[in-house]
């Protein structure tokens, strides 16, 4: 069955870092790009970042460029979004979501990864 | 980059039709036909309705329609069905800023 297969639930101190995994099911994980989402609780949606097929290609939100980096291992078909100097505004469930080149559409997601960052 | 402007609830009777505005500016759903709407019910992960301003993937129903007009683009629901109560994202490419979602819309049907 296709599908993206994201890591589980964190609770993370603030100022430490959480790394999400997105591991790709029953696909060719090299033709796609991995866009990477988040919402806060009871708010809307945030783009965060994206990364190309090939993994030489990334691009970030520009309040988030600072903190957050996405990589991708063909491996093992599995991208990962890392944000450091975790804050409680970071407290979100991140989705992760492929998207076929020059569609702009987020055509599959992940489960989602909720991140609690509380002292 | 801001997020694109969308109402906050629309709501219509079963049947109905509705139309959920989205409003951009000329560095985004102005600029590139590359605009995308989301449906998201509690506690579930967005699913994709519309993509490229107007094309509808695999599985949707057809009673969902979208297009554009400058910097605003709509998403229609005819029909409208007590399933279609979710909220509602539009989403546009931005160029080198990435992407950028809309505040959301929810859906009412009484």
């Amino acid at each position: 069955q296709v599908q993206l297969v994201q890591s589980g639930a964190e609770v993370k101190k603030p100022g430490a870092s959480v790394k999400v995994s997105c591991k790709a099911i029953g696909y060719t994980f090299s033709t796609y790009y991995v866009q990477w989402v988040r919402q806060a609780p009871g708010q809307g949606l945030e783009w965060m970042a994206v990364i190309s097929p090939s993994g030489d290609r990334t691009k970030y939100a520009q309040n988030l460029r600072d903190r957050v980096t996405v990589t991708r291992d063909t491996a093992t078909n599995t991208a990962y979004m890392e944000v450091s100097s975790l804050r409680s505004e970071d407290t979100a469930v991140y989705f992760c979501a492929r998207e076929p080149p020059g569609s702009g559409s987020f055509e599959m997601w992940g489960q989602g990864t909720a991140v609690t960052v509380s002292s | 980059q801001s997020a694109l402007t969308q109402p906050a609830s629309v709501s219509g009777s079963p049947g109905q039709s509705i139309t959920i505005s989205c409003t951009g500016t000329s560095s985004d759903v102005g600029h590139y036909n590359l605009v995308s709407w989301y449906q998201q019910h509690p506690g579930k992960a967005p699913k994709v309705m519309i993509y490229e301003g107007s094309k509808r993937p695999s599985g949707v129903s057809n009673r969902f329609s979208g297009s554009k007009s400058g910097s605003t683009a709509s998403l229609t629901i005819s029909g409208l069905q007590a399933e279609d109560e979710a909220e509602y994202y539009c989403c546009a490419y931005a160029g080198d800023s990435g992407y950028v979602f809309g505040t959301g819309t929810k859906v009412i049907v009484l």
